[in-house]
């Protein structure tokens, strides 16, 4: 039972345009959500992170969005340059410092130069 | 400040032998968290250890084991293994922050 879905396996964006990477989940417990970017070869880094307790949280470039009566959240990346191209991977934790992250199968996000 | 280490980073065995991978994570760090990486299946959480003790455990069969030791380095043995388990095996530690985990390369295990 995949508890966070990522349903886009793949998404290609033009240079300097938006990328929005999305994820669902189902367990009503999970109250933390992190993204991760993967490159080929490297261990998955953390990216950016939303507490149940906001819908929104920005760093930079990037925002992540929530919205916990739809289950979804969403990752913007403005503008989305070639270096972001990897696999992004969508996470939650039921609680805050719980170590047990729930993850989604990812979205290969290549931008097109 | 190193990164969290794994070894090895690659390694091919046979149905029915033993794997032990190694994690040295990043100094200072006392928690240390293992997870499978599969295609399609995304990272699946292991197991999660601190202090020496294990905190946490995922839903694998009793064949997937870990210990942690004094100096926080970990190590997971997988035995009598089997086809379905070769995948990335990252190890991550993490000292504050809740999922802030940093993860190793990974060990990718192949098995035949």
């Amino acid at each position: 039972d995949q508890q966070v879905k990522q349903n886009s396996p793949s998404l290609s964006v033009q240079e300097g345009r938006i990328s929005i990477l999305n994820c669902d989940y189902t367990n009503s417990m999970f109250d933390y959500f992190l993204w991760y970017k993967k490159y080929p070869a490297e261990g998955p880094t953390f990216l950016i992170s939303i507490s149940s307790i906001k819908d929104k949280n920005e760093d930079g470039r990037f925002t992540v969005f929530l919205n916990k009566s739809a289950k979804h959240l969403s990752l913007h990346i403005v503008p989305s340059q070639p270096g972001d191209s990897a696999v992004y991977f969508c996470a939650a934790s039921v609680d805050f410092g719980n170590e047990k992250l729930t993850f989604g199968t990812g979205t290969r996000l290549t931008i097109i130069p | 400040k190193a990164g969290v280490t794994q070894t090895p980073r690659y390694l091919i065995k046979t149905r029915g032998q033993q794997v032990t991978l190694s994690c040295s994570p990043i100094s200072g760090h006392r928690s240390v968290s293992w997870y499978q990486q599969t295609p399609g299946q995304g990272l699946q959480f292991l197991f999660e250890y601190f202090s020496e003790t294990q905190r946490n455990k995922g839903n694998f069969p009793g064949r997937f084991s870990g210990r942690q030791f004094s100096n926080s380095r970990s190590e997971m043995n997988v035995s009598t293994l089997e086809l379905g388990d070769s995948a990335l095996y990252l190890c991550a530690s993490n000292t504050m922050g809740p999922g802030e985990l940093f993860f190793g390369e990974g060990s990718r295990l192949t098995v035949l």
